[in-house]
Protein backbone atom coordinates (compact mmCIF):
# COMPACT_ATOMS: atom_id res chain seq x y z
CA UNK A 1 0.00 0.00 0.00
CA UNK A 2 0.82 3.81 0.02
CA UNK A 3 1.88 5.09 3.39
CA UNK A 4 4.37 8.16 4.86
CA UNK A 5 5.89 6.27 7.35
CA UNK A 6 8.53 7.44 10.15
CA UNK A 7 11.27 5.18 11.77
CA UNK A 8 11.44 6.18 15.66
CA UNK A 9 8.44 6.94 17.41
CA UNK A 10 10.64 9.01 19.94
CA UNK A 11 14.14 10.49 19.84
CA UNK A 12 15.87 12.35 23.00
CA UNK A 13 19.07 14.81 22.32
CA UNK A 14 20.90 16.49 24.07
CA UNK A 15 20.46 20.60 23.72
CA UNK A 16 23.13 21.85 21.36
CA UNK A 17 23.61 18.73 19.63
CA UNK A 18 21.84 18.16 15.65
CA UNK A 19 19.02 16.08 15.67
CA UNK A 20 18.35 14.02 12.38
CA UNK A 21 14.20 12.76 12.08
CA UNK A 22 13.67 10.43 9.24
CA UNK A 23 10.75 9.26 7.10
CA UNK A 24 10.40 6.88 4.52
CA UNK A 25 7.37 6.98 1.64
CA UNK A 26 6.04 4.15 -0.36
CA UNK A 27 4.49 6.46 -3.50
CA UNK A 28 7.20 6.71 -6.27
CA UNK A 29 5.23 9.05 -7.73
CA UNK A 30 5.01 11.65 -5.09
CA UNK A 31 6.63 14.77 -5.57
CA UNK A 32 6.31 17.49 -2.75
CA UNK A 33 6.88 16.73 1.41
CA UNK A 34 6.61 18.72 3.71
CA UNK A 35 7.28 18.50 7.24
CA UNK A 36 5.55 20.17 10.30
CA UNK A 37 5.76 20.78 14.29
CA UNK A 38 3.20 19.61 16.51
CA UNK A 39 3.51 21.32 20.03
CA UNK A 40 1.64 19.78 23.05
CA UNK A 41 -1.61 21.69 22.53
CA UNK A 42 -1.38 23.00 19.31
CA UNK A 43 -1.84 22.05 15.90
CA UNK A 44 0.61 21.28 13.43
CA UNK A 45 2.78 24.46 12.31
CA UNK A 46 4.77 24.01 9.17
CA UNK A 47 8.66 23.86 9.08
CA UNK A 48 9.90 22.98 5.61
CA UNK A 49 8.74 21.75 2.30
CA UNK A 50 10.50 20.10 -0.16
CA UNK A 51 9.77 19.37 -4.56
CA UNK A 52 10.92 16.18 -6.12
CA UNK A 53 13.20 17.81 -8.60
CA UNK A 54 15.32 19.08 -5.07
CA UNK A 55 17.94 16.49 -2.93
CA UNK A 56 18.33 19.40 -0.41
CA UNK A 57 16.28 22.33 0.88
CA UNK A 58 17.80 25.00 3.83
CA UNK A 59 15.78 26.94 6.40
CA UNK A 60 16.85 28.77 9.64
CA UNK A 61 18.10 25.71 11.49
CA UNK A 62 16.86 23.19 9.45
CA UNK A 63 17.35 21.17 6.72
CA UNK A 64 15.57 18.35 4.73
CA UNK A 65 16.93 16.13 2.78
CA UNK A 66 15.48 13.73 -0.33
CA UNK A 67 16.39 10.72 -1.28
CA UNK A 68 13.95 9.42 -4.25
CA UNK A 69 16.18 6.33 -5.21
CA UNK A 70 14.99 5.01 -1.77
CA UNK A 71 12.42 6.95 -1.35
CA UNK A 72 13.34 8.46 2.21
CA UNK A 73 14.19 11.92 3.33
CA UNK A 74 15.23 13.55 6.69
CA UNK A 75 14.89 16.67 8.93
CA UNK A 76 17.81 17.76 10.23
CA UNK A 77 18.08 20.68 12.67
CA UNK A 78 21.16 22.11 13.90
CA UNK A 79 22.15 22.92 17.73
CA UNK A 80 18.75 21.63 18.84
CA UNK A 81 17.25 23.65 21.46
CA UNK A 82 14.37 23.05 24.36
CA UNK A 83 11.89 24.91 21.99
CA UNK A 84 12.11 21.85 20.07
CA UNK A 85 10.94 19.19 21.73
CA UNK A 86 7.68 18.79 19.81
CA UNK A 87 6.40 15.83 17.74
CA UNK A 88 7.40 16.42 13.86
CA UNK A 89 5.54 15.03 10.89
CA UNK A 90 6.44 14.26 7.39
CA UNK A 91 3.95 14.99 5.17
CA UNK A 92 3.25 13.90 1.58
CA UNK A 93 1.05 15.85 -1.42
CA UNK A 94 -0.23 13.88 -3.66
CA UNK A 95 -1.58 16.30 -5.89
CA UNK A 96 -2.97 13.56 -8.37
CA UNK A 97 -5.19 12.65 -5.86
CA UNK A 98 -6.65 16.06 -4.84
CA UNK A 99 -4.03 17.68 -3.15
CA UNK A 100 -4.35 15.85 0.57
CA UNK A 101 -1.80 15.62 2.86
CA UNK A 102 -1.34 12.16 4.13
CA UNK A 103 0.84 11.79 6.88
CA UNK A 104 3.59 9.94 9.23
CA UNK A 105 2.52 8.91 12.99
CA UNK A 106 4.63 11.33 13.99
CA UNK A 107 8.22 11.36 15.80
CA UNK A 108 8.49 12.88 19.11
CA UNK A 109 11.66 14.82 19.80
CA UNK A 110 12.70 15.02 23.34
CA UNK A 111 15.76 18.00 24.12
CA UNK A 112 17.59 17.47 27.28
CA UNK A 113 18.97 20.41 29.04
CA UNK B 1 -2.96 31.01 14.33
CA UNK B 2 -5.31 33.41 13.89
CA UNK B 3 -6.48 33.09 10.73
CA UNK B 4 -7.88 29.86 11.04
CA UNK B 5 -10.35 29.31 14.52
CA UNK B 6 -11.87 26.47 15.72
CA UNK B 7 -14.43 25.97 18.31
CA UNK B 8 -15.45 24.72 21.01
CA UNK B 9 -11.87 23.86 22.22
CA UNK B 10 -13.27 20.87 24.31
CA UNK B 11 -16.22 18.95 24.31
CA UNK B 12 -17.40 16.01 26.00
CA UNK B 13 -20.88 14.81 24.59
CA UNK B 14 -22.63 11.70 25.05
CA UNK B 15 -22.50 8.47 23.08
CA UNK B 16 -25.76 8.99 20.47
CA UNK B 17 -26.12 12.69 20.59
CA UNK B 18 -25.11 14.99 17.26
CA UNK B 19 -22.62 17.25 18.01
CA UNK B 20 -21.29 19.91 15.30
CA UNK B 21 -17.54 21.19 15.69
CA UNK B 22 -16.72 24.38 13.95
CA UNK B 23 -14.22 25.88 11.75
CA UNK B 24 -13.68 29.54 10.69
CA UNK B 25 -10.63 30.94 8.23
CA UNK B 26 -10.39 34.29 7.63
CA UNK B 27 -8.20 34.50 4.46
CA UNK B 28 -10.98 33.57 1.79
CA UNK B 29 -8.58 29.78 1.44
CA UNK B 30 -10.64 27.62 -1.16
CA UNK B 31 -9.41 24.25 0.01
CA UNK B 32 -10.69 23.44 4.01
CA UNK B 33 -9.62 19.93 5.54
CA UNK B 34 -10.35 17.70 8.73
CA UNK B 35 -8.61 15.77 10.23
CA UNK B 36 -9.02 13.90 13.47
CA UNK B 37 -5.80 12.55 15.43
CA UNK B 38 -5.57 9.41 17.51
CA UNK B 39 -2.33 7.97 19.09
CA UNK B 40 -1.02 5.17 16.71
CA UNK B 41 -2.65 6.87 13.93
CA UNK B 42 -1.50 10.44 13.28
CA UNK B 43 -3.39 12.26 11.48
CA UNK B 44 -6.16 11.14 9.43
CA UNK B 45 -8.29 13.05 7.06
CA UNK B 46 -12.32 13.14 7.30
CA UNK B 47 -13.57 14.99 4.97
CA UNK B 48 -11.73 17.98 2.12
CA UNK B 49 -13.34 20.80 0.47
CA UNK B 50 -12.29 22.64 -2.46
CA UNK B 51 -14.71 25.72 -2.32
CA UNK B 52 -18.16 26.19 -1.31
CA UNK B 53 -20.52 23.70 -1.43
CA UNK B 54 -17.89 21.15 -3.26
CA UNK B 55 -16.83 18.39 -0.34
CA UNK B 56 -15.76 15.02 -0.83
CA UNK B 57 -14.59 12.16 1.83
CA UNK B 58 -11.15 11.48 2.89
CA UNK B 59 -10.10 8.13 4.51
CA UNK B 60 -12.23 7.98 7.48
CA UNK B 61 -15.66 9.60 6.65
CA UNK B 62 -17.97 7.33 8.19
CA UNK B 63 -20.00 8.64 10.89
CA UNK B 64 -19.44 12.17 9.87
CA UNK B 65 -21.35 15.25 7.49
CA UNK B 66 -19.62 18.05 6.74
CA UNK B 67 -21.36 21.03 4.70
CA UNK B 68 -19.96 24.38 3.35
CA UNK B 69 -22.34 26.95 2.66
CA UNK B 70 -20.01 29.76 2.84
CA UNK B 71 -16.03 29.44 1.91
CA UNK B 72 -14.93 30.85 5.19
CA UNK B 73 -16.75 28.27 7.51
CA UNK B 74 -16.48 24.55 7.57
CA UNK B 75 -18.45 22.65 10.05
CA UNK B 76 -17.70 19.12 10.86
CA UNK B 77 -20.79 17.30 12.57
CA UNK B 78 -20.85 13.89 14.46
CA UNK B 79 -24.80 12.34 13.79
CA UNK B 80 -24.47 10.14 16.18
CA UNK B 81 -21.55 10.11 18.45
CA UNK B 82 -19.67 6.59 19.25
CA UNK B 83 -16.96 6.30 21.66
CA UNK B 84 -14.70 5.81 18.89
CA UNK B 85 -15.41 9.27 17.92
CA UNK B 86 -13.12 10.46 20.85
CA UNK B 87 -10.40 12.12 19.28
CA UNK B 88 -8.66 15.65 18.52
CA UNK B 89 -9.69 16.76 15.10
CA UNK B 90 -7.83 19.30 13.37
CA UNK B 91 -9.53 21.58 11.00
CA UNK B 92 -7.04 23.30 8.20
CA UNK B 93 -7.04 25.25 5.14
CA UNK B 94 -4.88 26.26 2.15
CA UNK B 95 -5.20 28.05 -0.69
CA UNK B 96 -4.39 25.50 -3.49
CA UNK B 97 -3.82 22.01 -3.47
CA UNK B 98 -1.24 22.39 -0.59
CA UNK B 99 1.40 22.70 -3.19
CA UNK B 100 2.47 25.52 -2.02
CA UNK B 101 3.77 25.56 1.48
CA UNK B 102 1.22 22.99 2.70
CA UNK B 103 -1.85 23.61 5.11
CA UNK B 104 -2.73 26.26 7.96
CA UNK B 105 -4.19 24.21 10.82
CA UNK B 106 -5.97 25.55 13.68
CA UNK B 107 -5.58 24.76 17.20
CA UNK B 108 -8.02 22.10 17.20
CA UNK B 109 -10.96 20.87 19.49
CA UNK B 110 -10.75 17.95 21.67
CA UNK B 111 -13.64 15.92 21.79
CA UNK B 112 -15.02 13.05 24.74
CA UNK B 113 -17.65 10.62 23.63
CA UNK B 114 -19.03 8.93 27.02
Amino acid sequence: GESVGLHLPTLSVQEGDNSIINCAYSNSASDYFIWYKQESGKGPQFIIDIRSNMDKRQGQRVTVLLNKTVKHLSLQIAATQPGDSAVYFCAENRDNQGGKLIFGQGTELSVKP
Amino acid sequence: DAGITQSPRYKITETGRQVTLMCHQTWSHSYMFWYRQDLGHGLRLIYYSAAADITDKGEVPDGYVVSRSKTENFPLTLESATRSQTSVYFCASSLDRGQRGGYTFGSGTRLTVV
